[in-house]
């Protein structure tokens, strides 16, 4: 069964810092896999998406991800924060196989940026 | 035009009304989602329109009715709603129903059910 997992419920970090969101994933098949962002009020934006093609890989706002099979993970890093990215992220999972669908979200990341 | 629009913004009602949630694409999307937020959560899926025909239903009770007038249009119809049915009500849509398709999400609707 699919299921993801997000370390850490708030994760505060100082602007100009290195940001890390960590999100595991399981999967009995190989996987898509997203991160979403949410302001408050809002609906979710795609940050960024892994599809196989490459297991680096680069979004929106300056933000990446690396997927790494062997751990299991697809970890969400930014260089440096800025205010602007104080916001609640999500990972997600899909599998759409044989007339199922499923997009599980993991339960979130709330991220400080303190100045 | 990636925009997914959700009218009303905000929705109060109390448990004996019955009111509509209404979402639109026009980006040419054939799958279209109901998802239901609570605070400090991550969305949960609730019904998954592929085509305009109904393809999953999350065990959701009958008092929430989805409804697929056409191809841009989703909408949602409630009745008979219980206090802990307040929460945000997001709509989706995505290419197809592949998994790796996007889903490109609207604003939301801010639900209170008094």
């Amino acid at each position: 069964a699919q299921s993801v997992t997000q370390l850490g419920s708030h994760v505060s970090v100082s602007e100009g810092a290195l940001v890390l969101l960590r999100c595991n994933y399981s999967s009995s098949v190989p996987p898509y896999l997203f991160w979403y962002v949410q302001y408050p009020n809002q609906g979710l934006q795609l940050l960024l998406k892994y599809t196989s093609a490459a297991t680096l890989v680069k979004g929106i706002n300056g933000f990446e991800a690396e997927f790494k099979k062997s751990e299991t993970s697809f970890h969400l890093t930014k260089p440096s924060a800025h205010m602007s990215d104080a916001a609640e992220y999500f990972c997600a999972v899909s599998e759409a196989t044989s007339g199922t669908y499923k997009y599980i979200f993991g339960t979130g990341t709330r991220l400080k940026v303190l100045a | 035009d990636t925009e997914v629009t959700q009218t009303p913004k905000h929705l109060v009602m109390g448990m004996t009304n019955k009111k509509s949630l209404k979402c639109e694409q026009h980006m040419g999307h054939r799958a279209m989602y109901w998802y239901k937020q609570k605070a400090k959560k991550p969305p949960e899926l609730m019904f998954v329109y592929s085509y305009e025909k109904l393809s999953i239903n999350e065990s959701v009770p009958s008092r929430f009715s989805p409804e697929c007038p056409n191809s841009s249009l989703l909408n949602l119809h409630l009745h008979a709603l219980q206090p802990e049915d307040s929460a945000l009500y997001l709509c989706a849509s995505s290419q197809d129903l592949g998994g790796g398709d996007t889903q490109y999400f609207g604003p939301g609707t801010r639900l209170t059910v008094l």
